[in-house]
């Protein structure tokens, strides 16, 4: 049972543009939400996150709409540049835990 | 501040064998969480320390088990490796549990 989707594997965008990275989830108990991006053979690094309180967190290039009703977050990079190229994972979480459920992942590449 | 750090960075054992894989958290974070990540089932939630007591466990098979120190440094082991434990193995760190957490550089592990 994924709890966590990204239904695109992959983006592609040119620099100076937007890009919308979406991510749905099915269990309405989760209350917090994360976006990470990953390069290959490295650690996630944490970009920006959302409580299920607000529905917009907004942090330099990167803000994240949070949908609750649809059970839908998006992350919205602009301007996208080529360093942003990378794949990005959403990922969520219940409560007082430590246990993070990811989604599968979204490649994006920006073309210079 | 210096970031979580996992040892060793990269691991070749032999099927049977038992492997131990170390993190040490970021200054003042309580909380570690472990992750293992491979292409097919993207990254899995496999346990979390709080205070030297495991609050979480993924749905892995006993073989893989954890600890955690005074120190919230924490060690997770795998007993009788098997082929499909060939993983990149994450270690993240949180002030407490529910708050963001920060990932090490992982474990690549390869069993042969």
């Amino acid at each position: 049972d994924q709890q966590v989707k990204q239904n695109s594997p992959s983006l592609s965008v040119q620099e100076g543009r937007i890009s919308i990275l979406n991510c749905d989830y099915t269990n309405s108990m989760f209350d917090y939400f994360l976006w990470y991006k990953k390069y290959p053979a490295e650690g996630p690094t944490f970009l920006i996150s959302i409580s299920s309180i607000k529905d917009k967190n907004e942090d330099g290039r990167f803000t994240v709409f949070l949908n609750k009703s649809a059970k839908h977050l998006s992350l919205h990079i602009v301007p996208s540049q080529p360093g942003d190229s990378a794949v990005y994972f959403c990922a969520a979480s219940v409560g007082n835990t430590g246990k993070l459920i990811f989604g599968q992942g979204t490649t994006l590449q920006v073309k210079p | 501040k210096a970031g979580v750090t996992q040892t060793p960075r990269y691991l070749i054992k032999t099927r049977g064998q038992q492997v131990t894989l170390s993190c040490s958290p970021i200054s003042g974070h309580r909380s570690v969480s472990w992750y293992q990540q491979t292409p097919g089932q993207g990254l899995q939630f496999l346990f979390e320390y709080f205070s030297e007591t495991q609050r979480n466990k993924g749905n892995f098979p006993g073989r893989f088990s954890g600890r955690q120190f005074s120190n919230s440094r924490s060690e997770m082991n795998v007993s009788t490796l098997e082929l499909g434990d060939s993983a990149l193995y994450l270690c993240a760190s949180s002030r407490s549990p529910g708050e963001t957490q920060y990932f090490g550089p992982g474990t690549r592990l390869l069993v042969l």
